[in-house]
C-alpha cells in the first residue's frame, strides 16, 4: 500500500490559489491517486481524481508529474468555506481496494 | 451522485449499554464497505471491512466482540459497539464500495457517539 506525505497545516486568504502537494514514493502501477476534503463533524467528501498529467474539474486541479511519486492539489481562489482538512489516498480503485487515511492537511483560509 | 447515509447522525448512550449505527447506500447495491472511526483532531481509522454474507474483516486491535458487525444486504452493514464505554466516544464513518465494476466509494455523513 502506497504511503502518503502531507504537510500538516496550511494557512492561506481568501481569493488566494492554494496548492497542497502530497508525496507517494512507492506507488504503483495500478494506483490511482484520489483527494478528499472533510469538514469537522462529516464524513470525507470525494474532490478529484487522476491517474497522470493534469485533471480539472469545477472545484479543483490535480497535477501528476511523469514519475506520479508526487501530486499536487490545487484550489483556485479559495473562500472560508474551503477551510476543512484534505487528504490523499493512494490506491488501484480496484475491487480489493482499502481506503486508508493518512494524516491530511489542516487547510485554514484567513479574511 | 451515490448517496450513503448513516443512522442515527449522533447518538449519547450510558457506559455499559450497547449502541447499533445503520450504514445505508440509497442508489446502489454495495458488496462492500467499510467502518472508520475517527478521534477529534485525528484521521480516519480503519476499524473493519464488512462483506455482504460474509464475516467482517477486522484491522489490528479492534476488538471483533465489541465492535459488532453485520452485512446482511447488499444496502445495508451496521455496526453495534456492545457495552460501551467512555473511551469509545467517537465519531464513526462508514463507505460503501458500489458493485457493478466501477467500485467507485462513497463515505456516510458519520455518526457521533458519546458515552458518558
Amino acid at each position: 500500500l502506497a504511503k502518503t506525505t502531507q504537510p500538516i497545516s496550511m494557512d492561506s486568504y481568501e481569493g488566494q490559489e492554494v496548492n497542497i502537494t502530497c508525496s507517494h514514493n512507492n506507488i504503483a502501477t495500478n494506483d490511482y491517486i484520489t483527494w478528499y476534503q472533510q469538514f469537522p463533524s462529516q464524513g470525507p467528501r470525494f474532490i478529484i481524481q487522476g491517474y497522470k498529467t493534469k485533471v480539472t474539474n469545477e472545484v479543483a486541479s490535480l497535477f501528476i508529474p511523469a514519475d506520479r511519486k508526487s501530486s499536487t492539489l490545487s484550489l483556485p481562489r479559495v473562500s472560508l468555506s474551503d477551510t476543512a482538512v484534505y487528504y490523499c489516498l493512494v490506491g488501484d480503485q480496484g475491487g480489493s481496494y482499502i481506503p486508508t487515511f493518512g494524516r491530511g492537511t489542516s487547510l485554514i483560509v484567513h479574511p | 451522485g451515490a448517496v450513503v447515509s448513516q443512522h442515527p447522525s449522533r447518538v449519547i448512550c450510558k457506559s455499559g449499554t450497547s449502541v447499533k449505527i445503520e450504514c445505508r447506500s440509497l442508489d446502489f447495491q454495495a458488496t462492500t464497505m467499510f467502518w472508520y472511526r475517527q478521534f477529534p483532531k485525528q484521521s480516519l481509522m480503519l476499524m473493519a471491512t464488512s462483506n455482504e454474507g460474509s464475516k467482517a474483516t477486522y484491522e489490528q486491535g479492534v476488538e471483533k466482540d465489541k465492535f459488532l458487525i453485520n452485512h446482511a444486504s447488499l444496502t445495508l452493514s451496521t455496526l453495534t459497539v456492545t457495552s460501551a464505554h467512555p473511551e469509545d466516544s467517537s465519531f464513526y464513518i462508514c463507505s460503501a464500495r458500489r458493485q457493478d465494476g466501477s467500485y467507485e466509494q462513497y463515505f456516510g455523513p458519520g455518526t457521533r457517539l458519546t458515552v458518558t
